[in-house]
């Protein structure tokens, strides 16, 4: 089992409707939990933390949490086109270390 | 803006060769990390310091690579020799603390091309 499980995608949105990314960690130890996002040949770009149960909104971004399931989710809300992109999700460890998913690839269809 | 800054952004060399990157991380973060990112995948931690101190280097293959940050300023990574598998993004990042708040920030990486 991965450490950090992300659906590859593609997942394919039409602009203006909310996209829903997806993630499970195996350590339950993990506090912090961050998102990413990454275009194509680019490095990667923090756009969320979140550190507690429940969520956190960011303008167009909300991060949700829940420890007890093991599972981080990102929203995003009114989907442009230039939010295309692969967004990675990066749990915190026990030991220290931030341990990246695969990520997903989002579409956002004009 | 504050940034971390990397070069050379694009490297060719031929296996058995010797590269070297460089990395300036953000001004007053004690904390830097290189990872290495393969295409399709996410990135993995290579070494994590922490001021000039080597605080895990657990994943780095230490055989060929090996990396340094003196002054507890910039870093280098170096490779060699290079072989075929190590084509990939490095990537520096560089956060003000290493706890579970440490927010890692990121430099436009170096593309490495072995052939």
């Amino acid at each position: 089992q991965k450490e950090v499980e992300q659906n590859s995608g593609p997942l394919s949105v039409p602009e203006g409707a909310i996209a829903s990314l997806n993630c499970t960690y195996s350590d339950r130890v993990s506090q912090s939990f961050f998102w990413y996002r990454q275009y194509s040949g680019k490095s990667p770009e923090l756009i969320m933390s979140i550190y507690s149960n429940g969520d956190k909104e960011d303008g167009r971004f909300t991060a949700q949490l829940n420890k007890a399931s093991q599972y981080v989710s990102l929203l995003i809300r009114d989907s442009q086109p230039s939010d295309s992109a692969t967004y990675l999700c990066a749990p915190f460890n026990a030991g220290n270390m931030l341990t990246f998913g695969g990520g997903t690839r989002l579409m956002v269809k004009p | 803006e504050a940034e971390v800054a990397q070069s050379p952004r694009y490297k060719i060399t031929e296996k058995s060769q010797a590269v070297a990157f460089w990395c300036d991380p953000i001004s007053g973060h004690a904390t830097l990390y290189w990872y290495r990112q393969i295409l399709g995948q996410g990135p993995e931690l290579l070494v994590q310091f922490q001021d000039e101190s080597v605080v895990d280097d657990s994943q780095l293959p230490k055989d060929r690579f090996s990396a340094e940050r003196l002054k507890g300023v910039d870093s280098t990574l170096k490779i060699q020799p290079a072989e075929l598998g190590d084509s990939a993004m490095y990537l520096c990042a560089s956060s003000s603390t290493s706890g579970r708040y440490n927010e890692q920030f990121f430099g436009p990486g170096t593309r490495l091309t072995v052939l």
